[in-house]
Protein backbone atom coordinates (compact mmCIF):
# COMPACT_ATOMS: atom_id res chain seq x y z
CA UNK A 1 0.00 0.00 0.00
CA UNK A 2 1.26 3.35 -0.96
CA UNK A 3 2.02 5.86 1.85
CA UNK A 4 1.47 9.44 2.19
CA UNK A 5 2.23 11.22 -1.18
CA UNK A 6 3.29 15.22 -0.71
CA UNK A 7 4.08 17.30 -3.57
CA UNK A 8 6.37 19.06 -4.38
CA UNK A 9 9.02 17.93 -2.17
CA UNK A 10 10.61 21.33 -2.42
CA UNK A 11 9.43 24.84 -2.94
CA UNK A 12 11.62 28.46 -3.22
CA UNK A 13 8.93 31.44 -3.38
CA UNK A 14 9.32 34.95 -2.88
CA UNK A 15 7.65 37.26 0.01
CA UNK A 16 4.47 37.83 -0.63
CA UNK A 17 2.98 35.51 -2.86
CA UNK A 18 1.14 32.52 -2.48
CA UNK A 19 1.44 28.82 -2.30
CA UNK A 20 -0.21 25.45 -2.53
CA UNK A 21 0.55 22.14 -1.31
CA UNK A 22 -0.80 18.79 -2.03
CA UNK A 23 -1.25 16.03 -0.02
CA UNK A 24 -2.41 12.13 -1.07
CA UNK A 25 -3.41 9.75 2.15
CA UNK A 26 -3.06 6.31 2.16
CA UNK A 27 -5.88 4.70 0.57
CA UNK A 28 -8.72 3.90 2.62
CA UNK A 29 -7.49 7.08 5.32
CA UNK A 30 -10.30 9.47 5.91
CA UNK A 31 -8.48 11.66 8.25
CA UNK A 32 -5.82 14.39 6.83
CA UNK A 33 -3.90 16.55 9.22
CA UNK A 34 -0.65 19.09 8.80
CA UNK A 35 1.73 20.20 10.72
CA UNK A 36 4.40 22.78 10.29
CA UNK A 37 7.90 22.33 11.19
CA UNK A 38 10.63 24.39 12.22
CA UNK A 39 13.92 24.45 14.27
CA UNK A 40 12.59 26.62 16.71
CA UNK A 41 9.11 25.84 17.30
CA UNK A 42 9.42 22.10 16.21
CA UNK A 43 5.93 20.51 15.20
CA UNK A 44 3.18 22.29 15.24
CA UNK A 45 -0.70 21.60 14.37
CA UNK A 46 -2.12 23.75 11.25
CA UNK A 47 -4.91 21.63 10.94
CA UNK A 48 -7.10 18.50 10.65
CA UNK A 49 -9.59 17.14 8.12
CA UNK A 50 -11.96 14.54 7.74
CA UNK A 51 -15.05 14.01 5.17
CA UNK A 52 -14.66 17.99 3.51
CA UNK A 53 -14.57 19.63 6.35
CA UNK A 54 -11.93 21.17 8.79
CA UNK A 55 -12.55 19.74 12.34
CA UNK A 56 -9.44 21.01 14.12
CA UNK A 57 -7.25 23.96 13.66
CA UNK A 58 -4.03 25.13 15.32
CA UNK A 59 -3.13 28.43 16.09
CA UNK A 60 -2.52 30.01 12.98
CA UNK A 61 -3.39 33.19 11.20
CA UNK A 62 -6.08 32.88 8.58
CA UNK A 63 -3.10 33.21 5.57
CA UNK A 64 -2.99 29.48 6.23
CA UNK A 65 -5.99 27.68 4.76
CA UNK A 66 -6.80 24.58 3.72
CA UNK A 67 -9.51 21.90 2.31
CA UNK A 68 -9.97 18.17 1.88
CA UNK A 69 -11.46 16.96 -1.50
CA UNK A 70 -13.88 13.74 -1.99
CA UNK A 71 -11.14 11.56 -2.13
CA UNK A 72 -9.55 12.60 0.92
CA UNK A 73 -6.87 13.98 -1.00
CA UNK A 74 -6.12 17.69 1.04
CA UNK A 75 -4.14 20.84 0.04
CA UNK A 76 -3.34 23.39 1.96
CA UNK A 77 -2.65 27.42 1.18
CA UNK A 78 -0.89 30.17 2.06
CA UNK A 79 -1.25 33.01 0.88
CA UNK A 80 1.17 37.02 1.41
CA UNK A 81 4.11 34.32 2.28
CA UNK A 82 6.35 36.06 5.01
CA UNK A 83 10.02 34.48 5.91
CA UNK A 84 8.83 33.27 8.64
CA UNK A 85 6.66 30.80 6.53
CA UNK A 86 9.94 28.95 5.72
CA UNK A 87 9.42 25.49 7.32
CA UNK A 88 9.34 21.49 6.58
CA UNK A 89 4.95 21.33 5.80
CA UNK A 90 3.48 17.70 6.88
CA UNK A 91 0.75 16.14 6.13
CA UNK A 92 -0.23 12.87 7.99
CA UNK A 93 -3.15 10.63 7.47
CA UNK A 94 -5.27 8.62 9.62
CA UNK A 95 -8.00 5.62 9.16
CA UNK A 96 -10.34 8.22 11.14
CA UNK A 97 -10.69 10.08 14.06
CA UNK A 98 -10.72 7.49 16.75
CA UNK A 99 -7.98 9.11 19.41
CA UNK A 100 -6.00 5.70 19.17
CA UNK A 101 -4.99 5.39 15.63
CA UNK A 102 -1.88 6.58 14.69
CA UNK A 103 -0.79 9.58 12.06
CA UNK A 104 1.00 8.18 8.88
CA UNK A 105 3.03 10.77 7.87
CA UNK A 106 4.67 11.95 4.28
CA UNK A 107 8.20 13.04 3.56
CA UNK A 108 6.80 16.93 3.69
CA UNK A 109 7.15 20.20 1.41
CA UNK A 110 10.26 21.54 2.07
CA UNK A 111 9.19 25.78 1.61
CA UNK A 112 11.82 28.17 1.58
CA UNK A 113 10.07 31.90 1.46
CA UNK A 114 13.15 34.49 0.39
CA UNK B 1 -4.26 20.86 28.12
CA UNK B 2 -1.85 18.27 27.12
CA UNK B 3 1.64 19.41 26.92
CA UNK B 4 5.04 16.67 26.61
CA UNK B 5 8.35 17.70 27.33
CA UNK B 6 11.53 16.25 25.95
CA UNK B 7 13.77 16.19 28.60
CA UNK B 8 17.17 16.30 26.11
CA UNK B 9 17.49 17.94 22.87
CA UNK B 10 20.66 15.89 21.98
CA UNK B 11 21.86 12.88 23.17
CA UNK B 12 24.97 11.00 22.13
CA UNK B 13 26.38 7.56 22.60
CA UNK B 14 28.91 4.92 21.45
CA UNK B 15 27.41 2.43 18.69
CA UNK B 16 26.19 -0.72 20.73
CA UNK B 17 26.02 1.09 24.17
CA UNK B 18 22.32 1.14 26.02
CA UNK B 19 20.09 4.78 25.53
CA UNK B 20 17.32 6.04 27.11
CA UNK B 21 15.49 9.16 25.59
CA UNK B 22 13.22 10.72 28.39
CA UNK B 23 9.81 11.64 27.51
CA UNK B 24 7.35 13.45 30.17
CA UNK B 25 3.75 14.41 29.86
CA UNK B 26 1.10 16.64 32.04
CA UNK B 27 -2.74 15.54 31.47
CA UNK B 28 -5.24 15.27 34.32
CA UNK B 29 -7.06 12.13 32.20
CA UNK B 30 -5.97 9.08 30.53
CA UNK B 31 -3.87 9.57 27.15
CA UNK B 32 -2.19 7.68 24.26
CA UNK B 33 1.35 8.51 23.68
CA UNK B 34 3.47 7.56 20.72
CA UNK B 35 6.87 7.89 19.91
CA UNK B 36 7.98 8.62 16.13
CA UNK B 37 11.65 8.97 13.98
CA UNK B 38 12.63 11.34 11.70
CA UNK B 39 15.56 10.83 9.61
CA UNK B 40 17.38 13.56 7.72
CA UNK B 41 14.92 14.70 4.84
CA UNK B 42 12.35 12.50 5.61
CA UNK B 43 8.69 12.41 7.45
CA UNK B 44 8.13 11.25 10.82
CA UNK B 45 7.74 7.23 10.93
CA UNK B 46 5.65 5.60 14.00
CA UNK B 47 8.01 3.84 16.07
CA UNK B 48 5.34 2.73 18.99
CA UNK B 49 2.15 3.36 20.71
CA UNK B 50 0.52 2.84 23.88
CA UNK B 51 -3.15 2.65 24.36
CA UNK B 52 -3.98 0.55 27.65
CA UNK B 53 -2.53 -2.45 28.64
CA UNK B 54 0.83 -3.41 29.42
CA UNK B 55 3.04 -0.65 30.27
CA UNK B 56 5.79 -2.14 28.67
CA UNK B 57 5.37 -1.63 24.87
CA UNK B 58 7.46 -3.39 22.01
CA UNK B 59 8.34 -1.16 18.77
CA UNK B 60 9.64 -1.54 15.61
CA UNK B 61 13.73 -1.61 15.75
CA UNK B 62 14.43 -2.82 18.50
CA UNK B 63 13.21 -0.13 20.56
CA UNK B 64 10.79 -0.34 23.65
CA UNK B 65 8.71 2.21 25.64
CA UNK B 66 7.43 2.03 29.49
CA UNK B 67 4.14 4.00 30.34
CA UNK B 68 4.61 4.94 34.23
CA UNK B 69 1.27 6.73 34.92
CA UNK B 70 2.39 7.71 38.40
CA UNK B 71 5.19 9.70 36.82
CA UNK B 72 3.69 10.67 33.87
CA UNK B 73 6.70 9.28 31.58
CA UNK B 74 6.93 7.56 28.53
CA UNK B 75 10.52 6.84 28.28
CA UNK B 76 12.02 5.26 25.23
CA UNK B 77 14.87 2.67 25.50
CA UNK B 78 16.88 0.52 23.30
CA UNK B 79 19.84 -1.81 24.23
CA UNK B 80 21.88 -1.63 22.03
CA UNK B 81 22.26 1.04 19.20
CA UNK B 82 23.24 1.10 15.49
CA UNK B 83 24.74 3.87 13.75
CA UNK B 84 21.82 3.84 11.71
CA UNK B 85 19.81 4.69 14.85
CA UNK B 86 20.97 8.14 14.34
CA UNK B 87 17.64 10.41 13.78
CA UNK B 88 15.62 12.49 15.86
CA UNK B 89 12.84 11.10 17.84
CA UNK B 90 9.71 12.82 18.87
CA UNK B 91 7.75 11.98 21.83
CA UNK B 92 3.71 12.88 21.29
CA UNK B 93 0.21 12.58 23.39
CA UNK B 94 -3.19 12.78 22.99
CA UNK B 95 -6.26 12.56 25.13
CA UNK B 96 -7.67 9.39 25.48
CA UNK B 97 -11.40 9.63 23.56
CA UNK B 98 -10.87 12.42 21.88
CA UNK B 99 -10.51 13.65 18.58
CA UNK B 100 -8.56 16.23 19.56
CA UNK B 101 -4.74 16.76 17.44
CA UNK B 102 -1.29 15.12 18.53
CA UNK B 103 0.54 17.07 20.41
CA UNK B 104 4.76 15.91 20.32
CA UNK B 105 7.23 17.16 22.52
CA UNK B 106 10.67 19.14 20.72
CA UNK B 107 12.44 15.88 19.59
CA UNK B 108 15.60 14.60 21.24
CA UNK B 109 18.73 13.75 18.49
CA UNK B 110 20.21 10.79 18.67
CA UNK B 111 23.80 10.58 17.87
CA UNK B 112 25.16 7.00 17.69
CA UNK B 113 29.24 7.36 17.10
CA UNK B 114 30.83 4.61 15.78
Amino acid sequence: KAGVTQTPRYLIKTRGQQVTLSCSPISGHRSVSWYQQTPGQGLQFLFEYFSETQRNKGNFPGRFSGRQFSNSRSEMNVSTLELGDSALYLCASSLDRVSNSPLHFGNGTRLTVT
Amino acid sequence: AQSVTQLDSQVPVFEEAPVELRCNYSSSVSVYLFWYVQYPNQGLQLLLKYLSGSTLVKGINGFEAEFNKSQTSFHLRKPSVHISDTAEYFCAVRRGGSQGNLIFGKGTKLSVKP
